[in-house]
């Protein structure tokens, strides 16, 4: 089992303000990061699928930059609003299947 | 609008009986995944499949099997339902070496 680390657990933040969390993960063998947003009583969503080193990727106010030499990625939100609430997962890849975080929970206070 | 979809949202059994959860996709993707999702832990990869009628241990295949007898289809079973069982399950399909779509979940309740 590789081990996929997130941190913080939880986090809240005030409606406007920007925050960002870590995904930690092997960077040995490492092959693609991928970043999944879980809202309650949803499915997970796919956010970004990061493969290169130095990569980063921006969604709207959200993105996510990649380091694979030191096996770590952020996720970045841009003036945070109540609908960003979530649990956001990173998830590695390996082989044909994803190893997950157990996810960083962010709840904006509007 | 792709789709993955799980037999049932909620679902109560007893102790020993066999539950089958069965998943659907209708995006003709190669690569099928089961997990379930318990507090703090993430989630966790029971089972998975690349091509129909193969299948691969995930972490934890222990009391759990699988079936992949048509491409859209990966069903989860139970063979002896126990208490630890309890949890939410969740289906995914992707391409291969993509990114995984997921459907709403089945949460078991084991009594």
């Amino acid at each position: 089992i590789l081990n996929v680390e997130q941190s913080p657990q939880s986090l809240h933040v005030q409606e406007g303000d920007s925050t960002n969390f870590t995904c930690s993960f092997p960077s040995s063998n490492f092959y693609a990061l991928h970043w999944y947003r879980w809202e309650t009583a949803k499915s997970p969503e796919a956010l970004f699928v990061m493969t290169l080193n130095g990569d980063e990727k921006k969604k709207g106010r959200i993105s996510a930059t990649l380091n694979t030499k030191e096996g770590y990625s952020y996720l970045y939100i841009k003036g945070s609003q109540p609908e960003d609430s979530a649990t956001y997962l990173c998830a590695f890849l390996n082989d044909y299947k994803l190893s997950f975080g157990a996810g960083t929970t962010v709840t904006v206070r509007a | 609008d792709v789709k993955v979809t799980q037999s049932s949202r909620y679902l109560v059994k007893r102790t020993g009986e066999k539950v089958f959860l069965e998943c659907v996709q209708d995006m003709d993707h190669e690569n099928m995944f089961w997990y379930r999702q318990d507090p703090g832990l993430g989630l966790r990869l029971i089972y998975f499949s690349y091509d129909v009628k193969m299948k691969e241990k995930g972490d934890i295949p222990e009391g759990y099997s699988v079936s992949r007898e048509k491409k859209e289809r990966f069903s989860l079973i139970l063979e002896s339902a126990s208490t630890n069982q309890t949890s939410m399950y969740l289906c995914a399909s992707s391409p291969p070496f993509n990114e995984q779509f997921f459907g709403p979940g089945t949460r078991l309740t084991v009594l």
